[in-house]
């Protein structure tokens, strides 16, 4: 089975900190995405990577920033944290190329509370 | 805009059945999903439309009706495990998924 690891499943950060959400999977595969959940909402597009060192903005990519150099880690990366990136956040990742059939794998989630 | 409409929550009884509707508005179609997910839990793949029609899988089925933008979730002999949101999501043309909010799915004994 596919495994999305993401390591830290809750964090406590205060406001203007910086912040790294890290997530792993261990299948090889070529894209990978950041969504935030939040009650209420559907989830949401922070920011997705289709290969090595390539990315590109989802829905709501303000304040956030994402790097991936190796092909099994995506990193999302709050630059200043605030209240309002108060979230449950996600990882996941779907191999090869996106068809109408591709399934995300999801990871289990990291709960971030900003004070 | 894009839109996928599901109810917030609903309450079902252990070993009945219960059908959770999604509605949606989105530019284009190129399959509808279903996740399961434990509170505190990844979203699990349960099923994916692409055409019209009822797909089962055990105790799960799913239907789709492109016509009318609208989907079902089946689910027979509830047990109590089966509590959980359930999240539907449509690929739109650009192959972006779009998620509806989620139903929360509460069985009592």
């Amino acid at each position: 089975d596919v495994k999305v690891t993401q390591s830290s499943r809750y964090l406590v950060k205060r406001t203007g900190e910086k912040v790294f959400l890290e997530c792993v999977q261990d299948m090889d595969h070529e894209n990978m995405f950041w969504y935030r959940q939040d009650p209420g909402l559907g989830l949401r597009l922070i920011y997705f990577s289709y290969d090595v060192k390539m990315k590109e903005k989802g829905d709501i990519p303000e304040g956030y920033s994402v790097s991936r150099e190796k092909k099994e880690r995506f990193s999302l990366i709050l630059e200043s944290a605030s209240t309002n990136q108060t979230s449950m956040y996600l990882c996941a990742s779907v191999p090869g190329q996106v068809t109408g059939a591709n399934v995300l794998t999801f990871g289990a989630g990291s709960r971030l509370t900003v004070l | 805009g894009q839109n996928i409409d599901q109810p917030t929550e609903m309450t079902a009884t252990e070993g009945a059945i219960v059908q959770i509707n999604c509605t949606y508005q989105t530019s284009g179609f190129n399959g509808l999903f279903w996740y399961q997910q434990h509170a505190g839990e990844a979203p699990t793949f349960l099923s994916y439309n692409v055409l019209d029609g009822l797909e089962e899988k055990g105790r799960f089925s799913s239907f789709l009706s492109r016509s009318k933008g609208y989907s079902y979730l089946l689910l027979k002999e509830l047990q109590m495990k089966d509590s959980a949101s359930y999240l539907c999501a449509v690929r739109d043309s650009n192959y972006q998924l779009i998620w509806g909010a989620g139903t929360k799915l509460i069985i009592k004994p």
